[in-house]
């Protein structure tokens, strides 16, 4: 059963075409995160929500944005995806975002831009 | 500033031999370290973390403050421990970094 679920799992949009990755929960944790992942590179930390406070990286683009409606679902907006957004975004929760909890990822979707 | 360091992207031993993926962390504080796993068309999942002290699939890694390193370290390798690893750090709540990671494959 799975506990955090992205979709699509592969999506090609345009340069400069907007596009949304969106991730669900069953878990009902508080903190959802947004990784972007790029060929053999570590997965790299974009912002994280602590039930509905937005906590943004400081090196994220302005070009990502994200919104929680709910606790149970996070998306991730690209305005304008230039060809270096071509990567893995993985969508993961935690609990309570204490420093010692786990993370539960998502399976994760394959953006392309053409 | 926190930093996770794998220096091996390949790593590959025989089946029975002993494997040991090194993991260095740049933090000023007391940081919570993780060792996570990717199979081949899973998801990533935990594998263990330090604090637990605990060995997973026969896989132990222990935190060495004076050298800032976590190395995952398992005697006898299996060819189902073919995988992607990745250390992680976590300095402060809610952020946790990641390694580049080490794809471990062990011949038969």
């Amino acid at each position: 059963d799975a506990m955090v679920i992205q979709n699509p799992r592969y999506q090609v949009t345009q340069f400069g075409k907007p596009v949304t990755l969106s991730c669900s929960q069953t878990l009902n944790h508080n903190v959802m995160y947004w990784y972007q992942q790029k060929s053999s590179q570590a997965p790299k930390l974009l912002f994280h929500y602590y039930d509905k406070d937005f906590n943004n990286e400081a090196d994220t683009p302005d070009n990502f944005q994200s919104r929680r409606p709910n606790t149970s679902f996070c998306f991730l907006d690209i305005r304008s995806p230039g060809l270096g957004d071509a990567a893995m975004y993985l969508c993961a929760t935690s609990s309570s975002g204490l420093t010692n909890e786990k993370l539960f990822f998502g399976s994760g979707t394959q953006l392309s831009v053409l | 500033a926190q930093r996770v360091t794998q220096p091996e992207k390949l790593l590959s031993v025989f089946k029975g031999a002993p494997v040991e993926l090194k993991c260095n962390y740049s933090y000023s504080g007391s940081p919570e370290l993780f060792w996570y796993v990717q199979y081949s068309r899973q998801r990533l999942q935990l594998l263990l973390r330090h604090i637990s002290r605990e060995s997973i699939k026969g896989f132990t890694a222990d935190l060495n403050k004076g050298e800032t390193s976590f190395h995952l370290k398992k005697p006898f390798a299996q060819e189902e421990d073919s995988a992607m690893y990745y250390c992680a750090l976590s300095g402060s709540a809610s952020k946790i970094i990641f390694g580049s990671g080490t794809r471990l494959s062990i011949r038969p």
